[in-house]
C-alpha cells in the first residue's frame, strides 16, 4: 500500500529561526514528489516538485531535498516568518503522475 | 484570472438531505478530482475524472456522486447515504497528459451537518 509519513506532526518555532520538515514514502512506481503549503481553511499551493533524478530544489526560503534511495525528502525553511505558519503537505505521485498519495502534513506555527 | 473555484465556502446540511458542492476551472485541464480532508488525516480521494463524461471512484466514494458533463465543471453531491459528511472538501484539476503536471486546488468547501 502506498504511504507517505511526515514528521513532526506539529512544530512551533520563533520568527527568524530555521526548521526542517521530514517526509518518508513507500510509493511505487515513483513519479515525483511535491511539497504543498496549506493555509488554514484554504486549498494547498505547490512549493516545489522533484523528480527521481533531482536531489535538491529551492523556492525562495524553501529548500527541498530528495533521497530516492532511502525514499526520504525534507523541506527546509530558512529565516522563518509569521506568514510561514501553515500546514506543509508532502505529496508523492505515481503511475505517470496522476495517482497522488498525500501525507498528513506538518502543522508549523511561527511565533514572535 | 485562470484558476479553480469552489462554492460555497461554507455549507450546512440537515441530516437526510443531499447537497451539491460546485467546482469550476478555467485552466483547460482534462482531469479533475475531489478530495476530503479530516483533521489529522491526509487528503483522501473521493472521485476523479480524466475526461468529460467519464469518472472513476476513489478510495472513499461511498455516499458521494459526481458528474462531468462539461470540461470546466465537476460537481460533487454528498448524499444522505454518507454517514459522516462533516469535513473540508477540496477540488483539484490537472493536465494528466503532461509529465510532472501540478494539481491546482480550489479554496475548499467546509460542509457541516446540523
Amino acid at each position: 500500500k502506498n504511504q507517505v509519513e511526515q514528521s513532526p506532526q506539529s512544530l512551533i518555532i520563533l520568527e527568524g529561526k530555521n526548521c526542517t520538515l521530514q517526509c518518508n514514502y513507500t510509493v511505487s512506481p515513483f513519479s515525483n514528489l511535491r511539497w504543498y503549503k496549506q493555509d488554514t481553511g484554504r486549498g494547498p499551493v505547490s512549493l516545489t516538485i522533484m523528480t527521481f533524478s533531482e536531489n535538491t530544489k529551492s523556492n525562495g526560503r524553501y529548500t527541498a531535498t530528495l533521497d530516492a534511495d532511502t525514499k526520504q525528502s525534507s523541506l527546509h525553511i530558512t529565516a522563518s516568518q509569521l506568514s510561514d505558519s501553515a500546514s506543509y503537505i508532502c505529496v508523492v505521485s505515481s503511475g505517470g503522475g496522476n495517482k497522488l498519495t498525500f501525507g498528513t502534513g506538518t502543522q508549523l506555527k511561527v511565533e514572535l | 484570472d485562470g484558476g479553480i473555484t469552489q462554492s460555497p465556502k461554507y455549507l450546512f446540511r440537515k441530516e437526510g438531505q443531499n447537497v451539491t458542492l460546485s467546482c469550476e476551472q478555467n485552466l483547460n485541464h482534462d482531469a479533475m478530482y475531489w478530495y476530503r480532508q479530516d483533521p489529522g488525516q491526509g487528503l483522501r480521494l473521493i472521485y476523479y475524472s480524466q475526461i468529460v463524461n467519464d469518472f472513476q471512484k476513489g478510495d472513499i466514494a461511498e455516499g458521494y456522486s459526481v458528474s462531468r458533463e462539461k470540461k470546466e465543471s465537476f460537481p460533487l453531491t454528498v448524499t444522505s447515504a454518507q454517514k459522516n459528511p462533516t469535513a473540508f472538501y477540496l477540488c483539484a484539476s490537472s493536465n494528466p497528459w503532461t509529465a510532472n503536471t501540478e494539481a491546482f486546488f480550489g479554496q475548499g468547501t467546509r460542509l457541516t451537518v446540523v
